[in-house]
């Protein structure tokens, strides 16, 4: 156990539906990160929260939202979906160190299948 | 904007002997981490080794060491006596120093051991 808790492992939707993915943060964690990883593709950056606010935004679709809550777990949200967002989610956490060597610590991940 | 590029998509190798993972990585900044994460067929993300810019020495890890080439941009991992467990995606990251900052990947290295 990582100490990061995603919630669902997996998830099997039809086009057009809309997930909700969960992530607890490690303890102590402030930041959470959220990644997507297609098929034989390296992690793409989608969103990162940092205590409560958006820190960093890479290439998130318009039909993709996330969210911090006070208690730090954070939710991704994805809407009006497509055969192409099949993919695994991770979601990661770091505490919130200047000139910190922390490695992330990720979460065993939530894999979507569209259909 | 950082990119990291890992070369070779597959790399096969003996089992007991000793193989060499690539990695380049375009940056303007002077201080940054590099990172070496593991993903077995469980998909789980996990930290290899990391490496500090700003200290020359190289990181090693059990049979785990890096050639880190700062003028050159260059992140390498080499593995010694391989084993089975070894057989995983494996991903070269980087990170800005400053704070808690995302994770930019590289496409990820396919290794094979062979018995």
């Amino acid at each position: 156990d990582s100490g990061v808790t995603q919630t669902p492992k997996h998830l099997i939707t039809a086009t057009g539906q809309r997930v909700t993915l969960r992530c607890s943060p490690r303890s102590g964690d402030l930041s959470v990160y959220w990644y997507q990883q297609s098929l034989d593709q390296g992690l793409q950056f989608l969103i990162q929260y940092y205590n409560g606010e958006e820190r960093a935004k890479g290439n998130i679709l318009e039909r993709f939202s996330a969210q911090q809550f006070p208690d730090l777990h954070s939710e991704l949200n994805l809407s009006s979906l497509e055969l192409g967002d099949s993919a695994l989610y991770f979601c990661a956490s770091s505490a919130q160190r200047d000139r910190g060597l922390d490695g992330y610590t990720f979460g065993s991940g939530t894999r979507l299948t569209v259909v | 904007a950082q990119t990291v590029t890992q070369s070779q998509p597959e790399m096969s190798v003996q089992e007991a002997e000793t193989v060499t993972l690539s990695c380049t990585y375009d940056t303007s900044e002077s201080d940054y981490y590099l990172f070496w994460y593991k993903q077995p067929p469980s998909r789980q993300m996990i930290l290899v080794i990391r490496q500090e810019a700003y200290k020359q020495q190289n990181a090693t890890e059990n049979r785990f060491s890096v050639n880190f080439q700062k003028a050159a941009k260059s992140f390498s991992l080499k593995i010694s006596d391989s084993q089975l467990g070894d057989a995983a995606m494996y991903f070269c990251a980087y990170r800005r120093s400053e704070g808690a900052q995302k994770l930019v990947f590289g496409q990820g290295t396919r290794l094979t051991i062979n018995p």
